[in-house]
């Protein structure tokens, strides 16, 4: 079994600051690891995934995480926020061996960029 | 290339409708999946399928039907609808391992009164 833990349903940055964007998991085995970004009105597009290569992942929009196996954790990052990166983001984690690769979805967290 | 499509993008229903969300990829991948969304419970499986002819139950199936005869196309079924099927709704396809991660559609908002 397996299970995504997002923290904190939203977060509020100022423009320029640091993003983070906590992403807890469990799983029984050695997972793949999913952040999606979901603008207004629009379907999930994938941002970055972690797949038991490099454990630092960069993805589109100079965003980055980190894979952390002793805190079961893959949080998302960027250096300075843009008013551009607001939107919903969604992390989620799949057993590598699963025959349908039906990923589990964190509840997601609204990114809120202040001018 | 298109990517997924998915038809209609907004749809409004009345109760005891029935209508089929289209879901379309022209990338050739196997696995297809529907998803619903709503606000602030992340995105809950409907329906999934690892290849042509061949489709499963996800976590919330019921008044639901899916059908996949070829492997572009995995239409979802709503037959007798209810408010409480008024939702975002989102195809996603995947090739042949999970490493990957989803494609989605641009998702089809349905709304039942």
């Amino acid at each position: 079994a397996q299970s995504v833990t997002q923290l904190g349903s939203h977060v509020s940055v100022s423009e320029g600051a640091l993003v983070l964007l906590r992403c807890n998991y469990s799983s029984s085995v050695p997972p793949y690891l999913f952040w999606y970004v979901q603008y207004p009105n629009q379907g999930l597009q994938l941002l970055l995934k972690y797949t038991s290569a490099a454990t630092l992942v960069k993805g589109i929009n100079g965003f980055e995480a980190e894979f952390k196996k002793s805190e079961t954790s893959f949080h998302l990052t960027k250096p300075s926020a843009h008013m551009s990166d607001a939107a919903e983001y969604f992390c989620a984690v799949s057993d590598p061996g699963g025959g349908s690769y039906i990923p589990t979805f964190g509840r997601g967290t609204s990114l809120i960029v202040h001018p | 290339n298109a990517g997924v499509t998915q038809t209609p993008k907004f749809r409004i229903l009345k109760i005891g409708q029935s209508m089929t969300l289209q879901c379309t990829q022209d990338m050739n991948h196997n696995y297809m999946y529907w998803y619903r969304q709503d606000p602030g419970m992340g995105l809950k499986l409907i329906y999934y399928s690892v290849g042509a002819g061949i489709t499963d139950k996800g976590e919330v199936p019921n008044g639901y039907n899916v059908s996949r005869s070829t492997t572009e196309d995995f239409p979802l079924r709503l037959e007798l609808a209810a408010p409480s099927q008024t939702s975002v709704y989102f195809c996603a396809s995947l090739p042949d391992s999970g490493e990957y991660g989803y494609t989605f559609g641009s998702g089809t908002r349905l709304t039942v009164v």
